[in-house]
């Protein structure tokens, strides 16, 4: 069936790079996106890449795109502590199915 | 802000009662998505209306219904009610000119069940 998977947790230092990783099972799948979730509000669509692209690069957040091994990955540059949200990981093949989100503390 | 808008933003009540979540999509959406959060299930899809009829079903209960009404706001509706149904409930929406079929989400109703 269809699935989307992501690390529950991830901590980075205040100017690294966090490196959010995620995979999806439906191989049909069209669209993927990246959202994110600051407490107490809803999500908000940081991106998305079209199945037929590797990469996306829009500021500080790269986007990679492993078709084959259906693995999608949100590279956010030079950390900052305002970046501590929940990350979603989503496809959309016939639905749009999302993960269960990524916590990412940024640690001044 | 997204466009989406929800209401009310707290609800508390206790078990066995019912209430209503009400859901404003953006501007021209004729979709509306309805989606249960909590901390143990994460993000957990409920249904989707599509320009007033059921288009998608998740992991909705039999106690909750929904429905989309001619001006395109939706309403979930929670009957029954117990503890575990505490959750965040979020409301999305996207455009039917949108080939990307973004969904847009609104800030949540909390609801907290004593």
């Amino acid at each position: 069936g269809e699935d989307v998977e992501q690390s529950l947790f991830l901590s980075v230092r205040e100017g690294d790079s966090s490196v959010i990783n995620c995979t999806y099972t439906d191989s049909s799948s069209t669209y993927l996106y990246w959202y994110k979730q600051e407490p107490g509000a809803g999500l908000q669509l940081l991106t998305y890449i079209f199945s037929n692209m590797d990469m996306k690069q829009d500021q500080r957040l790269t986007v990679l795109l492993n078709k084959k091994d259906k693995h999608l990955s949100l590279r956010i540059a030079d950390t900052q502590t305002g970046d501590s949200a929940i990350y979603f990981c989503a496809e959309r093949a016939l639905k749009t199915i999302f993960g269960a989100g990524t916590r990412l503390f940024v640690k001044a | 802000d997204s466009g989406v808008t929800q209401t009310p933003k707290h609800l508390i009540t206790a078990t066995g009662q019912r209430v209503t979540l009400r859901c404003s999509p953006r501007s021209g959406d004729l979709s509306v998505y309805w989606y249960q959060q909590s901390l143990d299930q994460g993000l957990q899809f409920l249904i989707q209306y599509y320009n007033g009829e059921e288009r998608a079903k998740g992991n909705i209960l039999e106690r909750f219904s929904a429905q989309q009404f001619p001006d395109l706001h939706s309403e979930l509706n929670l009957s029954s009610l117990e503890l575990g149904d505490s959750a965040l409930y979020f409301c999305a929406s996207s455009a039917p000119w949108d080939s990307t079929d973004t969904q847009y989400f609104g800030p949540g109703t909390r609801l907290t069940v004593l």
